[in-house]
């Protein structure tokens, strides 16, 4: 069986600080872990992956992940909020990429403060 | 190059009555997922169809049921509408073993009155 915990429903940060957004799996095999995030009324849109090449992984908008297996954690980060990041963010773990399910966490709304 | 497209965008449909969602994946992919989205919660998956086969399916009722097309589309059905089945209902396009793996469209808002 597989799943994902993220830490904290909900972050606010000041523009210009710094993000994390937490988020810890459990899975029987080597998993692949994604993060997607969710504007309002829209779908999911993958912001990076990880599928056990590099243990750090760089997405887009300046976002980044880094698996560590002693931990079974793969939390986002970011050096520099932006108003523009306000969205909400989901991690999912999956342990056949592409030939099964994805298992997503509960989400992490992200606020930004002017 | 097109995304995934689903259809409707939103619809309102009555206790009881049944609904047929649409998904087209994205050129050269075989595979598609369904997942339902309940207001304030992450995805839960429903079905997964590889070349037209189920490959998957997720802790849902048999009122919901599922078909992949020749041409890699995919309807999901659902019968008896229930209040609880208001949600988003997402489709993913799958690049087996590859890509970004799974590719979400925008998402059908239902809503159950």
């Amino acid at each position: 069986a597989q799943s994902v915990t993220q830490l904290g429903s909900h972050v606010s940060v000041s523009e210009g600080a710094l993000v994390l957004l937490r988020c810890n799996y459990s899975s029987s095999v080597p998993p692949y872990l994604f993060w997607y995030v969710q504007y309002p009324n829209q779908g999911l849109q993958l912001l990076l992956k990880y599928t056990s090449a590099a243990t750090l992984v760089k997405g887009i908008n300046g976002f980044e992940a880094e698996f560590k297996k002693s931990e079974t954690s793969f939390h986002l980060t970011k050096p520099s909020a932006h108003m523009s990041d306000a969205a909400e963010y989901f991690c999912a773990v999956t342990q056949n990429f592409g030939n099964e399910k994805l298992t997503f966490g509960t989400g992490t709304r992200l606020t930004i403060i002017p | 190059d097109a995304g995934v497209t689903q259809s409707p965008t939103h619809l309102i449909k009555t206790r009881g009555q049944h609904v047929t969602l649409r998904c087209s994946p994205i050129s050269g992919h075989k595979s598609v997922s369904w997942y339902q989205q309940v207001l304030g919660q992450g995805p839960q998956f429903i079905f997964q169809y590889y070349e037209k086969e189920e490959r998957g399916r997720g802790n849902f009722p048999d009122r919901f049921s599922a078909r992949q097309f020749p041409n890699y589309s995919s309807e999901l059905n659902v019968n008896a509408l229930l209040l609880g089945d208001s949600a988003l209902y997402l489709c993913a396009s799958i690049l087996v073993g590859g890509g970004d793996g799974y590719t979400f469209g925008s998402g059908t808002r239902l809503t159950v009155v």
